[in-house]
């Protein structure tokens, strides 16, 4: 099993431009969240899903875009790229979502000038 | 609320003990967690506690719950120089999310 797998790994944006980061997990878990991880804060929630179809809203979801066609994959959309949107990005994956034992990807570091 | 609180930063001499401290809000949390982060990678689960229980030990981990204090702590034992990176600490606060603190970033030194 590969896990939870991220891409890209870094991507530079200008500002107003969009772009998909990828996450796909092959463990079958029915839970997905998007985090964002900024220097010296705790992770931020974005968005999550409980299973393919079904998307919600996380503590930061202003300016980000989810959707969930399948169980394995959970793309996050950036519409207009602004400054504000740099950092690191942590898809992570969990079964039951109940026991929150979350399997993170590697992360993309999105940078937005 | 949904804070997290836990220092910055501990710098500790190989072969001793870490203790990493962590303090939470919500006192109907299930689950505790600390998580681990290697230089860059992502978050791995290094350990979890439930919230009836007081103390848990993994081989040279060692979790400690104070429900009246909302307190938790990991200690790490025989600390090597594999166990720099950051550590998170972790409450559940609801049925699938967590609320993470800003993480503590531990150095080992010779």
């Amino acid at each position: 099993n590969a896990g939870v797998t991220q891409t890209p790994k870094f991507r530079i944006l200008k500002i107003g431009q969009s772009m998909t980061l990828q996450c796909a997990q092959d463990m079958n878990h029915n839970y997905m969240y998007w985090y964002r991880q900024d220097p010296g804060m705790g992770l931020k929630l974005i968005y999550y899903s409980v299973g393919a179809g079904i998307t919600d809203k996380g503590e930061v979801p202003n300016g980000y875009n989810v959707s969930r066609s399948t169980t394995e994959d959970f793309p996050l959309r950036l519409e207009l790229a602004a400054p504000s949107q740099t950092s690191v990005y942590f898809c992570a994956s969990s079964l039951e979502g109940r026991d929150e034992k979350l399997f993170f990807g590697s992360g993309t570091q999105l940078s937005v000038l | 609320g949904e804070d997290v609180e836990q220092s910055l930063f501990l710098s500790v001499r190989e072969g001793d003990s870490s203790v990493i401290n962590c303090t939470y809000t919500d006192s109907s949390s299930t689950y505790l967690y600390w998580y681990k982060q290697e230089p860059g990678a992502g978050l791995q689960l290094l350990t979890y506690i439930f919230s009836n229980m007081d103390m848990k030990q993994d081989q040279r981990l060692t979790v400690l719950l104070n429900k009246k204090d909302k307190h938790l702590s990991l200690r790490i034992a025989d600390t090597q120089t594999g166990d720099s990176a950051i550590y998170f600490c972790a409450e559940s606060i609801g049925d699938y999310k967590l609320s993470f603190g800003a993480g503590t970033t531990v150095t080992v030194r010779a």
